[in-house]
């Protein structure tokens, strides 16, 4: 059964106070990797996708990263609507995607 | 362009009473997703379908929820008789075909509260 799990729970960063994001996965055949960003009364916004090991991803202050075990979301000086929860899901069979619970990111001025 | 469109976006109703929730895919997308999201759970997936066939429904918790997408452009979930522990948020997701290569766009969601 496919597994995500992403660490911290929760994070709580001064502003310009750089940081990353973790989610380790356990799934049979990585078909890529999916970032989502949730604020509260939203619906997941997509971020990126990543489908091999050593692919990198950047959008404004965002970078996700992939290996063969994890992914982390680098987070560069940070700013208060960078404030959100970060979710990551992978693939499974057909177009079913499996998501870690997510990171609760707090950007403080 | 439109995004994924859901109603009600809020949902109060007692224990026992039917409850439908009601979701517009983006058009041209091929697969339409129910999630629910909970504190405790996070995000599951209830059922999806694709080409407004349901493909994978194992995720539907009793038979007291089902799911209908009569055409491409309008989906339903119904729960039937209602139960306080069905509170939680409700999302719905599109996508086009070849999802490895395509994302899930959601709505932004119904917000269910069972008295």
């Amino acid at each position: 059964e496919d597994q995500v799990t992403q660490s911290p729970e929760a994070l709580r960063l001064q502003e310009g106070e750089s940081s990353s994001l973790n989610c380790s996965y356990t799934v049979s055949g990585l078909r890529g990797l999916f970032w989502y960003r949730q604020d509260p009364g939203k619906g997941p916004e997509f971020l990126f996708t990543l489908y091999s090991a050593g692919e990198e991803k950047e959008k404004e202050r965002l970078k996700a990263t992939l290996t063969k075990k994890e992914s982390f979301l680098h987070i560069t000086a940070p700013k208060p609507e960078d404030s959100a929860t970060y979710l990551c899901a992978v693939p499974g069979g057909g177009n079913k995607l499996t998501f870690g619970t997510g990171t609760q990111l707090k950007v403080e001025l | 362009d439109a995004g994924v469109i859901q109603s009600p976006r809020h949902e109060v109703t007692e224990m026992g009473q039917e409850v439908t929730l009601r979701c517009k895919p983006i058009s041209g997308h091929d697969y339409l997703f129910w999630y629910r999201q909970t504190m405790m759970r996070g995000l599951e997936l209830l059922i999806y379908f694709n080409n407004n066939v349901p493909i994978d429904d194992s995720g539907m918790p009793e038979d007291r929820f089902s799911a209908k997408m009569p055409n491409a452009s309008f989906s339903t979930l119904k729960i039937q008789p209602s139960e306080p522990r069905d509170s939680a948020v409700y999302f719905c997701a599109s996508s086009l075909r070849d999802g490895f290569n395509q994302p899930q766009h959601f709505g932004d969601g119904t917000r269910l509260s069972i008295l």
